[in-house]
């Protein structure tokens, strides 16, 4: 069974550092793209970027460049999202969600409740 | 890159049908999608994936009253007998490569 397992929330200040994880198991982890998805408070669903494991390629919406970095571990078969200041408009929830080789987003973490507040 | 157009609501009765529409831009019209259901205070779910034949492959788990079909631009997403676990909102999703992807603004379903 593929599963996809998201680091806990967290709760962060202005100006903070953060990296969230997701952790796939069920599947071969290199093989597949894994992308991230903010959906702020209320709000749909933002494509941020994607990895592929197996080589680190890394792609970035164009919202999001620069905004955070998107890494993975496949020692470990975990990918990471991570900012290195954080802001207030940060908070939100943040999925992991693998694709499949035809495209789509097939499998979705529990997410990540990121806040950010002084 | 593809943009996706969705209704910001819609409502049905219970035990009824709701047809939704997710509609690809223009020069965008062959694209595959996917539907996505979220719940309440839950994550995104995978419903199935939508090709413009009207084609369409569901997800494990996912209940028959779900299914899919397409006219030119526009994709359809059909529940049929609709359930109360069913009030959810429902995104679109398309790609440009595994790379490049767009979600549409999300239908907000009432149960009525």
């Amino acid at each position: 069974e593929v599963q996809l397992v998201q680091s806990g929330a967290e709760v962060k200040k202005p100006g903070e550092s953060l990296k969230i994880s997701c952790k796939g198991s069920g599947y071969s982890f290199t093989s597949y793209w894994i992308g991230w998805v903010r959906q702020m408070p209320g709000k749909g669903l933002e494509w941020m970027g994607i990895i592929y494991p197996g080589d680190s390629d890394t792609r970035y919406s164009p919202s999001f460049q620069g905004q955070v970095t998107i890494s993975a571990d496949k020692s470990i078969s975990t990918a990471y999202l991570q900012w290195s200041s954080l802001k207030a408009s940060d908070t939100a929830m943040y999925y992991c969600a693998r694709r499949t080789d035809g495209g789509a987003t097939r499998y979705w973490g529990q997410g990540t409740l990121v806040t950010v507040s002084s | 890159q593809p943009v996706l157009t969705q209704s910001s609501s819609a409502s049905a009765s219970l035990g009824s049908s709701v047809k939704l529409t997710c509609t690809l831009s223009s020069g965008h019209s062959s694209y595959i999608i996917a539907w996505h259901q979220q719940q309440p205070g839950k994550a995104p779910r995978y419903l199935m994936k939508l090709e413009g034949s009207g084609s369409y492959n569901k997800g494990s788990g996912v209940p028959d009253r779900f299914s899919g079909s397409s006219s030119g631009a526009d994709r359809y997403l059909t529940i049929s007998n609709l359930q109360s676990e069913d009030e959810a909102d429902y995104y679109c999703e398309t790609w440009d490569s595994n790379t490049r992807v767009v979600f549409g603004g999300g239908t907000k379903l009432t149960v009525l």
